[in-house]
């Protein structure tokens, strides 16, 4: 079975600092990784996918296969950061995504 | 084509309608999903066309829910004698085969 696990709800840090949204993974095999972020009142929208391995707005996410891990990160967070995080997991050519509940990050000024 | 559209963005109807939304995915995308999403939850998977046909359901779409992508470009998602339980967000995504899904504004469904 296919699960995924945000185990913040909420994540306060102050503009500058580092953050680090968490995702762990339930899956046997190697399944294909994302985040998703919502800012407010906008629509739900791609931030990465582990295996473009790119930089994003300046975040970063590394699959950890041996931890069923892919943990968000960003070295200086901004104010317009501010958003809800969605990390999903997709089989290899499957169509369903199955997300986590998400992680609500807010970057005080 | 700015994107996936979703009609209509809001629904309030009484238990026991039915009601009707539609999806236009991104033109050239060839997999549609529906999602529902409820409130401090993530998107739950209902169902995905491959061009016309449907090739997976979820057992969270019961026989109340049918889905229809008649020519493989816009879908139409039903619910039969709505519950007050089906108080929701329906997401529509669009991709093309292996590549992320591009979602859709929602449709907010209500059920008094």
């Amino acid at each position: 079975a296919q699960r995924v696990t945000q185990p913040e709800k909420l994540l306060s840090v102050f503009k500058g600092a580092p953050v680090e949204l968490k995702c762990n993974y339930s899956y046997s095999g190697s399944p294909e990784l994302f985040w998703y972020v919502q800012y407010s009142r906008q629509r739900l929208q791609l931030l990465l996918r582990h295996i473009s391995r790119e930089s994003i707005k300046g975040f970063t996410a590394d699959l950890n296969k041996g931890e069923t891990s892919f943990h968000l990160k960003k070295p200086f967070a901004q104010e317009e950061d501010s958003a809800m995080y969605y990390c999903a997991l997709k089989a290899p050519n499957a169509g369903k995504s199955t997300f986590g509940d998400g992680t609500t990050l807010t970057v005080k000024p | 084509d700015t994107g996936v559209s979703q009609n209509p963005r809001h629904k309030i109807t009484k238990r026991g309608q039915n009601v009707t939304f539609r999806c236009d995915p991104i033109s050239e995308h060839n997999r549609l999903y529906w999602y529902r999403q409820t409130l401090g939850q993530g998107p739950e998977f209902l169902t995905y066309f491959q061009n016309e046909a449907q090739l997976e359901k979820s057992r969270l779409l019961s026989d109340r829910f049918s889905a229809e992508r008649p020519k493989g470009s816009f879908s139409t998602l039903e619910i039969q004698r709505t519950e007050q339980g089906d108080s929701a967000m329906y997401l529509c995504a669009s991709s093309l085969s292996g590549q992320a899904a591009y979602f859709g504004p929602g449709t907010r469904l209500t059920v008094t």
